[in-house]
């Protein structure tokens, strides 16, 4: 079975400083990994996936993730927070091996303070 | 490109009564999921098609819950009767394809907030 674990419910940082939002995940095969973002009363909307290669993945609005395989981790990262990044955000995986449905987290709720 | 219409968007029902929603996939898009996302929850998914047939709904509480894309476009979600736990945010997503590595990526609706008393 495959699942997804986003340990914190809610992280706060100072606008300016990096913000790391972390996500561990359980596949019996490949994985592939998602974040995605939920403003309020809006749906999600795709920041960035990893499918292979290149461990560092770019994705929209100057966030990126780093897939670590020996961790089983794909931590969401920016190297400076903005008032606007406060959002819910959510990360996801499916096994590229087997015909899985998608999985997502619980969630993680980023404040960005001024 | 317009994104994924939803409607309605606030629905409040009481207990036994029943409801349907209506999602509108991006234009090309083969691949429909509907998701429910209780509070403070990740969205489940209850119901997936390829085109107008169903390729999951494993999680669908068949007993109450139905869909269904006819035409291979447009799709409802049917609730009946409905019960308290119901309550939810239902979010409607498409896809441009059969899942794999640049069909994967989900574009998903506003969603439609249900309230059952």
């Amino acid at each position: 079975a495959q699942s997804v674990a986003q340990p914190e419910d809610q992280v706060n940082v100072a606008e300016g400083n990096p913000l790391t939002v972390k996500c561990t995940y359980s596949v019996s095969g490949n994985p592939y990994l998602f974040w995605y973002v939920q403003y309020p009363n809006r749906g999600l909307q795709f920041l960035l996936k990893y499918i292979t290669g290149d461990n560092l993945v770019k994705g929209s609005y100057g966030f990126e993730a780093e897939f670590n395989k020996s961790q089983t981790s794909f931590h969401l990262k920016k190297p400076s927070a903005l008032v606007s990044d406060s959002a819910l955000y959510f990360c996801a995986v499916r096994n590229q091996d087997r015909d899985d449905k998608i999985i997502f987290g619980k969630g993680t709720r980023l404040h960005i303070l001024p | 490109e317009a994104g994924v219409a939803q409607s309605p968007r606030y629905k409040i029902i009481e207990k036994r009564q029943s409801v349907a929603f209506w999602c509108n996939p991006i234009s090309g898009h083969a691949t429909l999921y509907w998701y429910q996302q209780i509070l403070g929850q990740g969205p489940k998914l209850l119901i997936q098609f390829q085109n107008n047939g169903v390729v999951d709904d494993s999680q669908l509480p068949k007993d109450r819950f139905s869909a269904e894309r006819l035409k291979g476009v447009d799709s409802t979600l049917k609730i009946q009767p409905a019960k308290l736990e119901d309550s939810a945010v239902y979010l409607c997503a498409s896809s441009w394809g059969p899942q794999g590595p640049f069909t994967d990526t989900q574009y998903f609706g506003p969603g439609t907030r249900l309230t059952v008393l």
